[in-house]
């Protein structure tokens, strides 16, 4: 596709329930991000998935965050038992090489995800 | 802490400069960048400048570094109602984190 593509859009889940976040990256890019973005606040870095590398998965915030990525495309993410705190828009982005460098990240639109 | 700060409100008129200020930590940071996040939509990629660099001038926008003190900023001349939305500074701290600001959200008035 054009740009980088999430799914869904928008999630509302009942507290304890898992959800599985989608990101389809830029044709071409070897490089994957995770961020998560809470109302007001700035960008917390999650995942990072570069080529066949392992990934950088330092930004997960408890073991009931897990990703995985096909390849170089498609990655899901994942939130288990999900509570009230995990509520933020999840963003997903890629670049063509290594990120930062001053290569451009394309990010998605987010996956708005509402813990009820 | 925050590694990345910004003031999170600015309101400018239609036709005069803003300027976004942002401080930063990390001394060893080798690109610094601005993003706009606009209502809905994920984030564009403004400008990015080199930690080598004092300044960068893309059209309207002129991005000034200030390494000794931290300091970076962002002034959007002739400000246009478009440019209403988040702007967020990031630091790369390595070749690939990116580590952002909480965003300063920018009105434009008539």
């Amino acid at each position: 596709g054009a740009g980088v593509s999430q799914s869904p859009s928008n999630k509302v889940t009942e507290k304890g329930k898992d959800v599985e976040l989608r990101c389809d990256p830029i044709s071409g890019h070897t490089a994957l991000y995770w961020y998560r973005q809470r109302l007001g606040q700035g960008l917390e870095f999650l995942i990072y998935f570069q080529g066949n590398s392992a990934p950088d998965k330092s930004g997960l915030p408890s073991d009931r965050f897990s990703a995985e990525r096909t390849g170089e495309s498609v990655s899901t993410l994942t939130i288990q038992r999900t509570q009230q705190e995990d509520s933020a828009v999840y963003l997903c982005a890629s670049s063509p090489l290594q990120g930062g460098s001053g290569n451009t990240i394309y990010f998605g639109e987010g996956s708005w995800l509402t813990v009820v | 802490g925050e590694d990345v700060e910004q003031s999170l409100f600015l309101s400018v008129r239609e036709g005069d400069s803003s300027v976004i200020n942002c401080t930063y930590t990390d001394s060893s940071s080798t690109y610094l960048y601005w993003y706009k996040q606009e209502p809905g939509a994920g984030l564009q990629l403004l400008t990015y400048i080199f930690s080598n660099m004092d300044m960068k001038q893309d059209q309207r926008l002129t991005v000034l570094l200030n390494k000794k003190d931290k300091h970076l900023s962002l002034r959007i001349a002739d400000t246009q109602t478009g440019d209403s939305a988040i702007y967020f500074c990031a630091e790369s701290m390595n070749d690939y984190k990116l580590s952002f600001g909480a965003g300063t959200t920018v009105t434009v008035r008539a």
